[in-house]
C-alpha cells in the first residue's frame, strides 16, 4: 500500500522547537519532491515547503512565514522525510501533512497525504 | 504570491444536482492548477491537476476546466458521499497557495 505517515507532532512551548518525520512506503520515495503541508484548526490548507529530489540536489522551497525558522530534509536511505521547526510561534499551532509530489511535464500536485500530526505551540 | 479565490465559500445542494465551484487566480497561472476534496477528519484528496486531468480513480461526475485566471470545478450529479469542503491550489510558481475553500453542504 502507497503510504506516508507522519510522527513526532506535540505541545511546544512559544520559541520551543519540534522535528517532525514522515516515513514512507508502498513507493520509490526517492524519485518523488516531497511537501509538508498545514491546516490550522478550522481553518483551510496552508503550504509550508518542499524538498526536490536528488537529480533537483535535494533542494527546498518554504512559505514566507515559515522561512528561517523551518528547515526541511529527508533521508532516501530511510524512506523519511523531516521538518525541523525553530522558534516556534502560536500561530504554527495546526494539522501538519506530509505530502508526495506527483509531477508530470508540467504539472505537480500532492496525490497522497498522511494522516497528519498535530503540533500546538501554547505556554 | 498568488491569491486564489474561490467561490462560493459555501454551497447547499442536494443530491443528483449539479454544481460548480469556481477559483480566480490574481495573475495567470496558465493551466497549473488543481482541486482536492476534504472530509471532516480526513486529509485532502486529489481530485483533479492540470486544470482538467481527472486522478486515477476519481469518479467522472467531477470535472475541471479554466485556463489563466479563471477555473471551475463541476459536479455533475451530486452523491452522498461527495458533501466536503473543496480546495484548489495553484503550483505556477512558489510559494504554492491554496484557495480558502467550498464548504458543500447537504440542503
Amino acid at each position: 500500500e502507497v503510504q506516508v505517515v507522519e510522527s513526532g507532532g506535540g505541545l511546544v512551548q512559544p520559541g520551543g522547537s519540534l522535528r517532525l518525520s514522515c516515513t514512507a512506503s508502498g513507493f520509490t520515495f526517492s524519485d518523488h519532491y516531497m511537501d509538508w503541508v498545514r491546516q490550522a484548526p478550522g481553518k483551510g490548507l496552508e503550504w509550508v515547503g518542499r524538498t526536490r529530489d536528488k537529480p533537483n540536489s535535494y533542494t527546498t522551497e518554504y512559505a514566507a512565514s515559515v522561512k528561517g525558522r523551518f528547515t526541511i530534509s529527508r533521508d532516501d536511505s530511510k524512506n523519511s522525510l523531516y521538518l525541523q521547526m525553530n522558534s516556534l510561534k502560536t500561530e504554527d499551532t495546526a494539522l501538519y501533512y506530509c505530502t508526495r509530489v506527483t509531477r508530470g511535464g508540467n504539472y505537480y500536485a500532492f496525490d497522497i497525504w498522511g494522516q497528519g500530526t498535530m503540533v500546538t505551540v501554547s505556554s | 504570491a498568488i491569491r486564489m479565490t474561490q467561490s462560493p465559500s459555501s454551497l447547499s445542494a442536494s443530491t443528483g444536482d449539479r454544481v460548480t465551484i469556481t477559483c480566480r487566480a490574481s495573475q495567470g497561472i496558465s493551466s497549473s492548477l488543481a482541486w482536492y476534496q476534504q472530509k471532516p477528519g480526513k486529509a485532502p484528496k486529489l481530485l483533479i491537476y492540470a486544470a482538467s486531468t481527472l486522478q486515477s480513480g476519481v469518479p467522472s461526475r467531477f470535472s475541471g476546466s479554466g485556463s489563466g485566471t479563471d477555473f471551475t470545478l463541476t459536479i455533475s450529479c451530486l452523491q452522498s458521499e461527495d458533501f466536503a469542503t473543496y480546495y484548489c491550489q495553484q503550483y505556477y510558481s512558489y510559494p504554492v497557495t491554496f484557495g480558502q475553500g467550498t464548504r458543500l453542504e447537504i440542503k
